[in-house]
């Protein structure tokens, strides 16, 4: 089945060491996105690429990073966790369609300790 | 501010009732989405709105939505314990951003 995959489910890192979670996707879709989702909050987009484009919103801080090396990985660096950036990390995908349905992952639950 | 802000917050019904989530928005939108998220989990699409529609219907899912006020509801008919998460609007107004509102956390009681 065509789908999109996070790993690990679960992270736990220090305070200030570098952690990096991994999304991918079979469904060939050339938007992805990551969101970091608070307990009992909205999902809060950080930033999205268009194929290789990549668009970073207004209030993602600098901590926060991506990279996609091709149409099926994208990769999700936090360079220095402190203890506000244990959340829920939501990798979603969707076609180009003008419509803007989303696939999300099963997430990764960061714990920084 | 968020553009979607569900009502209620929570939502506690016995099996077989129906529940009813609403949802307003600020500003105008392309169309709005429903989610699900089981709890620890991702999001789940549920049904998609178009502006120009009024109505939408999805198995025991009812969407409705009022452009004038800026609001939309998700009726759950029959509900299932099964049907126990968070659902969530979302407002799409253009390009590749979708906002999301709280959501509202449903419990079903068998």
């Amino acid at each position: 089945d065509a789908m999109v995959i996070q790993n690990p489910r679960y992270q736990v890192t220090q305070f200030g060491k570098p952690v990096t979670l991994s999304c991918s996707q079979t469904l060939n879709h050339n938007v992805m996105y990551w969101y970091q989702q608070k307990s009992s909050q909205a999902p809060k987009l950080l930033f999205h690429y268009y194929d290789k484009d990549f668009n970073n919103e207004a209030d993602t801080p600098d901590n926060f990073q991506s990279r996609r090396p091709n149409t099926s990985f994208c990769f999700l660096d936090i360079r220095s966790p402190g203890l506000g950036d244990a959340a829920m990390y939501l990798c979603a995908t969707s076609r180009v369609s003008g419509e803007n349905e989303q696939f999300f992952g099963p997430g990764t639950r960061l714990t920084v300790l | 501010s968020q553009q979607g802000e569900e009502d209620p917050q929570a939502l506690s019904i016995q099996e077989g009732e129906n529940a009813t989530m609403n949802c307003s928005y600020k500003t105008s939108i392309n169309n709005l989405q429903w989610y699900r998220q089981n709890s620890g989990r991702g999001l789940v699409h549920l049904i998609l709105i178009r502006s120009n529609e009024r109505e939408k219907h999805s198995g025991r899912l009812r969407v409705t939505l009022d452009t004038s006020k800026k609001s939309s509801s998700l009726l759950i008919t029959a509900s299932r314990a099964a049907d126990t998460a968070s659902y969530f609007c979302a407002t799409y107004t253009g390009g590749f951003k979708t906002i999301f509102g709280a959501g509202t956390r449903l419990f079903v009681k068998a």
